[in-house]
């Protein structure tokens, strides 16, 4: 079975530009996540879909992020413009949903980020 | 503030020899613990975990410990093996989030 999917796994801009990041979560799991991975820390929550509803983007920097879910399956997550501060590691997970606390999260590989 | 807390940004053992990788909580509401390992230019994966129902939980080499009058957990790994090093993170579920530590990162020597 394939895992979750995310690209590109490494991308390079300068600042005020727009990058896009895109998730595809393993097949059937109906919770997708996006979390930023500053060095040296662990993951941070940006956004939590339940099929194609956001139930928790309390953390997502509105001004500048957005992110979506069509369709209930692939996600994609966008920064314009970035700034230097969002150089960091972008990682999506998914789970199957309905398990509460003991859900297990499956996390991609992840996108690390350079803003120049 | 930190509510998941991993004081031990890194930790070196000798192949064979036990691992301890700590982690200390604030809220004494948290009910569910995890940890994850986390490899080079990959994703976490899931490890194990202890509900707060166990004061330990075994899984072939690893086994956590859950202290809740200390508001500590700890993961065991014996014996280590190179394949072990990696970055070991604490985490917890509240609400719809999951709040990781920091991480440790574990070096087993050969």
């Amino acid at each position: 079975e394939a895992g979750v999917v995310q690209s590109p796994r490494y991308k390079i801009i300068e600042k005020k530009q727009p990058v896009a990041f895109w998730c595809n979560p393993i097949s059937g799991h109906n919770t997708l996540y996006w979390y930023l991975q500053n060095l040296g820390q662990g993951p941070e929550l940006l956004i939590r879909y339940e099929n194609e509803e956001a139930v928790d983007d309390s953390q997502l920097p509105k001004d500048r992020f957005s992110a979506e879910r069509l369709k209930g399956v692939d996600s994609t997550l966008k920064i314009q413009p970035a700034e230097l501060g969002d150089s960091a590691v972008y990682l999506c997970a998914s789970s199957l949903g309905g398990r509460g606390q003991e859900e297990t999260q499956y996390f991609g590989p992840g996108t690390r980020l350079l803003v120049l | 503030d930190q509510q998941v807390k991993q004081n031990s940004p890194s930790l070196s053992v000798q192949e064979g020899r036990i691992s301890i990788l700590n982690c200390d909580y604030t809220n004494s509401m948290f009910d569910y613990f995890l940890w994850y390992k986390k490899y080079p230019a990959e994703g976490p994966t899931f490890l194990i975990s202890i509900s707060s129902i166990k004061d330990k939980n075994e899984d072939g080499r690893f086994t956590v410990f859950l202290n809740k009058s200390a508001k500590h957990l700890s993961l065991h790994i014996v014996p280590s093996q190179p394949g072990d090093s990696a970055v070991y993170f604490c985490a917890v579920p509240w609400g719809f989030k999951t709040i990781f530590g920091a991480g440790t990162r574990l070096f087993v020597k050969a």
